[in-house]
């Protein structure tokens, strides 16, 4: 069955240090997304792709990035962790039409910045 | 800027206590509305996708119904599976992201 996972689950890190977190979905969808949800605020959009090579600022971009070079993986890196950043990450997917069509979650992971 | 609002924020339910819970909206032309379910430690699973005022969706025990102002999720005779934080979503014509709501957390006792 296709399915989109995150790797890794758990993580805890110190601030200042890259960290870098995995998505990868088997639905060959066109659209990736990332997300963190924080007590109060919901799901913030931080980036997302609709496609290879394709990559856009959500609302809550700053301190985050992303690339996309083949259709299954969309990895976010935080480039210097901060305190702040500490949350629970979520990617998504959807296709194949770009952004139009209703968005399937992984299973979160939950990062730690100390 | 669009923004949804949903209430409340928590709600408790016997067994059979039928209920609704509210999302109300405001954006610049809507594309559509989603309706989400999360159980604890886990992702979103999709729920719903209503598209224009007066659709109406259902699935199980779940009615989703849609106005131009506010979506409502009715809840008839629930069981304590049904117990998550539901999330509801919209996304604009002119705009490709979702904005969501912080979400209503259910319980229901047996």
């Amino acid at each position: 069955d296709a399915e989109i996972t995150q790797s890794p689950r758990h993580k805890i890190t110190e601030t200042g240090r890259q960290v870098t977190l995995a998505c990868h979905q088997t639905w060959n969808h066109n659209n990736m997304f990332w997300y963190r949800q924080d007590l109060g605020h919901g799901l913030r959009l931080i980036h997302y792709s609709y496609g290879v090579q394709d990559t856009n600022k959500g609302e809550v971009s700053d301190g985050y990035s992303v690339s996309r070079s083949n259709t299954e993986d969309l990895p976010l890196t935080l480039e210097s962790a901060a305190s702040s950043q500490t949350s629970v990450y979520f990617c998504a997917s959807s296709g194949p039409a770009a952004g139009f069509n209703e968005q399937f979650f992984g299973p979160g992971t939950r990062l730690t910045v100390l | 800027e669009d923004q949804v609002t949903q209430s409340p924020e928590a709600l408790r339910l016997q067994e059979g206590e039928s209920s609704s819970l509210n999302c109300s909206y405001t954006v610049s032309g809507l594309r559509g509305l989603f309706w989400y379910r999360q159980d604890p430690g886990k992702g979103p699973e999709f729920l719903f996708t209503l598209y224009s005022a007066g659709e109406e969706k259902e699935k199980e025990r779940l009615k989703a119904t849609l106005t131009k102002k506010e979506s409502v999720l009715h809840i008839t005779a629930p069981k304590p599976e049904d117990s998550a934080t539901y999330l509801c979503a919209v996304q604009a014509r002119d705009g490709n992201k979702l904005v969501f709501g912080a979400g209503t957390i259910l319980r229901v006792k047996s």
